[in-house]
């Protein structure tokens, strides 16, 4: 099972909304949905940002949003701040019942 | 709140077995996927496997020969084992809750152990 296709880097200034792509097939993110994404700053633990494809956990800013058209599911962040800047990382359950995840994209605010 | 900790050697020599440990404090061990994902330097991550609180597996196809993955539910501990390890096994590993509803989700995750694989 391929990795699922994230572009490898997105920048944006403070206050502006950027949007991280996520591709894969109809046998992952086509097919269901399970897709979350988590958040990695240098030196730390990934954290989940959203899950099953738009679900925000309590504690993440609803700056924070996501969805899903077809094969693609896209992680949004609006107004963003210096905090914001790390490494993204979406992942889908797939129809071999594995995990995969993505490339990941490191978010740079300018 | 849950809270996870890895532990286990951080330096092995090709052919050796990988033997990690993951500690859980805070919260119940049931009705979770106890999982691991590892993460090479500089790379993206990758699953390995979970074990369900009721004892059953599943693992990465790509490391199914090499992998098992074992419940201590009296200690709340979950481990991993993956023999025959090469360079390629070097990587930062976690350990994390797997929450299933729709999907299956992975909150939260321990610190990470580096494990590095070299002669």
């Amino acid at each position: 099972q391929s990795a699922l296709t994230q572009p490898a880097s997105v920048s944006g200034s403070p206050g502006q909304s950027i949007t991280i792509s996520c591709t894969g097939t109809s046998s992952d993110i086509g097919g269901y949905n399970y897709v979350s994404w988590y958040q990695q700053h240098p030196g730390e633990a990934p954290k989940l940002m959203i899950y099953d494809v738009s679900n925000r956990p309590s504690r993440v800013s609803d700056r924070f949003s996501g969805s899903k058209s077809g094969n693609t599911a896209s992680l949004t962040i609006s107004g963003l701040q210096a905090e914001d800047e790390a490494d993204y990382y979406c992942s889908s359950y797939t129809s071999s019942t594995t995990l995969i995840f993505g490339g990941g994209t490191k978010l740079t605010v300018l | 709140q849950v809270q996870l900790q890895e532990s286990g050697p951080g330096l092995l020599k090709p052919s050796e077995t990988l033997s990690l440990t993951c500690s859980v404090s805070g919260g119940s061990i049931s009705s979770y996927y106890w999982t691991w994902i590892r993460q090479p330097p500089g790379k993206g991550l990758e699953w390995i496997g979970y074990i369900y609180y009721s004892g059953s597996t599943h693992y990465s196809p790509s490391l199914r020969s090499r992998v098992t993955i074992s419940l201590d539910t009296s200690n709340k501990q979950f481990a991993l084992k993956l023999t025959s390890v090469t360079a390629a096994d070097t990587a930062m590993y976690y350990c994390a809750r797997g929450v299933a509803t729709t999907g299956l989700w992975f909150d939260p995750w321990g610190q990470g152990t580096l494990v590095t694989v070299s002669s």
